[in-house]
């Protein structure tokens, strides 16, 4: 069965700081990946996606980077956090064909920068 | 463009009443479309998708949806709530794009 891992599960990082968060997935191949990020435990906002190893595509433009390394592996950095960059992430996966199918989410990362 | 929206910040209900929680769409093609929960804290999980086909579609911990084209709506049901169904509940709209669209969602709050 496939599964999905993210860590770590909660930071607390000082402004200006670096970031490192990763997703792994399990048992599936060429997934497209998913990063989100959701505040005040309501809206998801889509921050990057990818549909193949160092292909990425970004939905807003902010400090946030991302890269896929491996198939199974996405990673959403940045080099230099803001207090606004505190919220829960959440990577997720889904199947070739994109929209039509279900995507599966991670645990998330709860991220506060201070 | 495409568009999904869930006219409710929140829902109350009892235990063991009936709950729907709602949804709308718009859409130029066929829509495809899923709901999602969210317990606190958590990732979301996986309820149940429309694609083609019957109009009511079931799906897991006993939720179901009804589709309904002429009224563009997809309104998640459940014929007795429990607490542990209490959650935020999330309507998307997905499709030929990659990027699915996510409703604001809905706080299910089910009372003892």
């Amino acid at each position: 069965s496939q599964t999905i891992h993210q860590w770590p599960a909660t930071l607390v990082q000082p402004v200006g700081s670096p970031l490192s968060l990763e997703c792994t997935v399990e048992g599936t191949s060429n997934p497209n990946l998913y990063w989100y990020r959701q505040a005040a435990g309501r809206g998801l906002q889509l921050l990057f996606y990818s549909v193949g190893i160092g292909q990425i595509s970004s939905e807003v433009p902010q400090n946030l980077s991302a890269s896929r390394p491996q198939d199974r592996q996405f990673i959403l950095s940045s080099k230099k956090l803001l207090l606004s960059d505190s919220g829960f992430y959440l990577c997720a996966w889904s199947g070739r064909a994109g929209g039509y199918n279900e995507q599966f989410f991670g645990p998330g990362t709860r991220l506060t920068v201070l | 463009a495409q568009s999904v929206a869930q006219p409710e910040d929140q829902v109350n209900v009892a235990e063991g009443n009936p709950l729907t929680v709602k949804c709308t769409y718009s859409v130029s093609g066929n829509p495809y479309l899923f709901w999602y929960v969210q317990y606190p804290n958590r990732g979301l999980q996986f309820l149940l998708k429309y694609i083609t086909g019957d109009n009511l579609v079931k799906g897991s911990y006993g939720f179901e949806a009804e589709f309904n084209k002429s009224q563009t709506s997809f309104h998640l049901k459940k014929p007795s709530a429990l607490v542990s169904d209490s959650a935020l509940y999330f309507c998307v709209l997905g499709g030929g794009s990659y990027i699915p669209t996510f409703g604001r969602g809905t706080s299910l709050i089910v009372h003892p």
